[in-house]
């Protein structure tokens, strides 16, 4: 079956530190993984394709088949950047699958 | 201003009623969604259409019915088989082209009493 786990509810990092959400996925076929944002009061939109492997907004994410991972980094957190981050999995039978998200606070 | 709309924002309704909500989008994507999203459960998938007069069940379908007769509409039953209906519901839709990149409605917040 297919699942996405992000771990962490809840992220508070100070502005220009470092991130990293966290997201771990289980799929027996070849996955497509997707990070998407959700800014106050916006909808929500894709920031970026593990496909097409660049960067949005500073933010890159690698897929990692061995750890069955697609941690979601930033090497200088922005005040801009608080808002709810969901990973999500596409199937083959393009059906998506999101985890629970992950709420950023850039402290200023 | 195109982009994919649902309504209403806010829908109230008594136990025991069946109710629609409302997706269109006219950004001529094939695919449409939807989502049901609780606190602390993130989204969870109900049914999706590829294709018009096509679709499928997602996790969560049971106590939900879906229509797609026209492609740039998907509206959402929640009939009273559905057990705990109050919730966000989402819809999105999407190009059925490689970037399978979603596009998201504002969301209908539903309330059964």
């Amino acid at each position: 079956a297919q699942r996405v786990t992000q771990p962490e509810k809840l992220l508070s990092v100070f502005k220009g530190a470092p991130v990293e959400l966290k997201c771990n996925y289980s799929y027996s076929g070849s996955p497509e993984l997707f990070w998407y944002v959700q800014y106050s009061r916006q909808r929500l939109q894709l920031l970026l394709r593990h496909i097409s492997r660049e960067s949005i907004k500073g933010f890159t994410a690698d897929l990692n088949k061995g750890e069955t991972s697609f941690h979601l980094k930033k090497p200088f957190a922005q005040e801009e950047d608080s808002a709810m981050y969901y990973c999500a999995l596409r199937n083959t039978g393009n059906q998506f699958y999101f985890g629970t998200g992950t709420s950023l606070t850039v402290i200023p | 201003d195109g982009g994919i709309t649902q309504s209403p924002k806010y829908l109230f309704r008594k136990e025991g009623q069946n109710v629609t909500l409302s997706c269109e989008q006219n950004l001529n994507h094939d695919a449409m969604y939807w989502y049901r999203q609780d606190p602390g459960q993130g989204l969870r998938l109900i049914y999706y259409s590829q294709i018009v007069n096509d679709f499928q069940k997602g996790d969560i379908a049971e106590g939900y019915s879906v229509s797609r007769e026209k492609k740039e509409s998907f509206p959402l039953t929640v009939t009273s088989a559905q057990k705990n209906p109050t919730a966000f519901y989402l819809c999105a839709s999407s190009p059925w082209d490689n970037t399978y990149e979603q596009y998201f409605g504002p969301g209908t917040r539903l309330t059964v009493t």
